[in-house]
C-alpha cells in the first residue's frame, strides 16, 4: 500500500520557521520526482517546489524562492521542506506528492501572531 | 506562467447522467517529446486530491473507466459517462509542461 505521511506542520509566528517531513512507503521513492503543493483554506492548489529523484535538481515557485528549501533522503524514504521567514499568506495545507500520482493527506501550517 | 481556465466552475448532475468539464490553457501543452502534459485530479470532500488522468487521456491506476480525458494543444475535456454519488468533489486540471506547474480554478461537482 502506498503511503505518504506528512508531519511538522503547526502554528508559527510570522518570521518563524518550520520543517515539514514526508515519510514514504509503498513505491520506489528514489525513482520519483517529488513535489510539494499547498492549498490555502477554501482555495485552490498551488505548486510550491519539486526535487528530482537523486536530489540534485530543485525548483521553486515564486512564493517559495529564497525562503523554502526542498530536500530528500533516499536512504530514509523521506522528503523535506524547510520553510523560513514564514508569512501569514503561507498558511495552508501542504501536500507531499510522488510523481503526480501519489498524494499524502497533508499537514496544516498556520502562520499567525 | 501558463494560465489554466476551467469551465464551468460548478456543475450539478443527476446520478447516471453524463458530465463534462472543459480546461483551456494559455499555451500549448504539447511537448517536443510528443507528450501532452495535462492532468486531471479530483479532490473529494475532506480528502487530498487524487490523480484521475495523466497526459490528457491515460487513466491512473484504479480509476473507473467512466472517466475519460480528451483534447490537444490548448483545449481539453474531462468526461464522466455516468456520474455516481462518489464522484462529488472539486475537479482540477493541471499542466506540467512548463515551470511552475499550474492548476485550474477547480470545478465543483455536486449530485442533484
Amino acid at each position: 500500500e502506498v503511503q505518504l505521511v506528512e508531519s511538522g506542520g503547526g502554528l508559527v509566528q510570522p518570521g518563524g520557521s518550520l520543517r515539514l517531513s514526508c515519510a514514504v512507503s509503498g513505491f520506489t521513492f528514489s525513482s520519483y520526482w517529488m513535489h510539494w503543493v499547498r492549498q490555502a483554506p477554501e482555495k485552490g492548489l498551488v505548486w510550491v517546489s519539486r526535487i528530482n529523484s537523486d536530489g540534485r535538481s530543485t525548483n521553486y515557485g515564486d512564493s517559495a524562492k529564497g525562503r523554502f528549501t526542498i530536500s530528500r533522503d533516499n536512504a530514509k524514504n523521506t522528503l523535506y521542506l524547510q520553510m523560513n521567514s514564514l508569512r501569514v499568506e503561507d498558511t495552508a495545507v501542504y501536500y507531499c506528492i510522488g510523481g503526480w500520482g501519489y498524494w499524502g493527506r497533508g499537514t496544516l501550517v498556520t502562520v499567525s501572531s | 506562467d501558463i494560465v489554466m481556465t476551467q469551465t464551468p466552475l460548478s456543475l450539478s448532475v443527476t446520478p447516471g447522467q453524463p458530465a463534462s468539464i472543459s480546461c483551456k490553457s494559455s499555451q500549448s501543452l504539447l511537448h517536443s517529446d510528443g507528450k501532452t502534459y495535462l492532468y486531471w485530479f479530483l479532490q473529494k470532500p475532506g480528502q487530498s486530491p487524487q490523480l484521475l488522468i495523466y497526459e490528457v487521456s491515460y487513466r491512473f491506476s484504479g480509476v473507473p473507466d467512466r472517466f475519460s480525458g480528451s483534447g490537444s494543444g490548448t483545449d481539453f475535456t474531462l468526461k464522466i459517462s455516468r456520474v455516481e454519488a462518489e464522484d462529488v468533489g472539486v475537479y482540477y486540471c493541471m499542466q506540467s509542461i512548463q515551470l511552475p506547474p499550474t492548476f485550474g480554478q477547480g470545478t465543483e461537482v455536486e449530485i442533484k
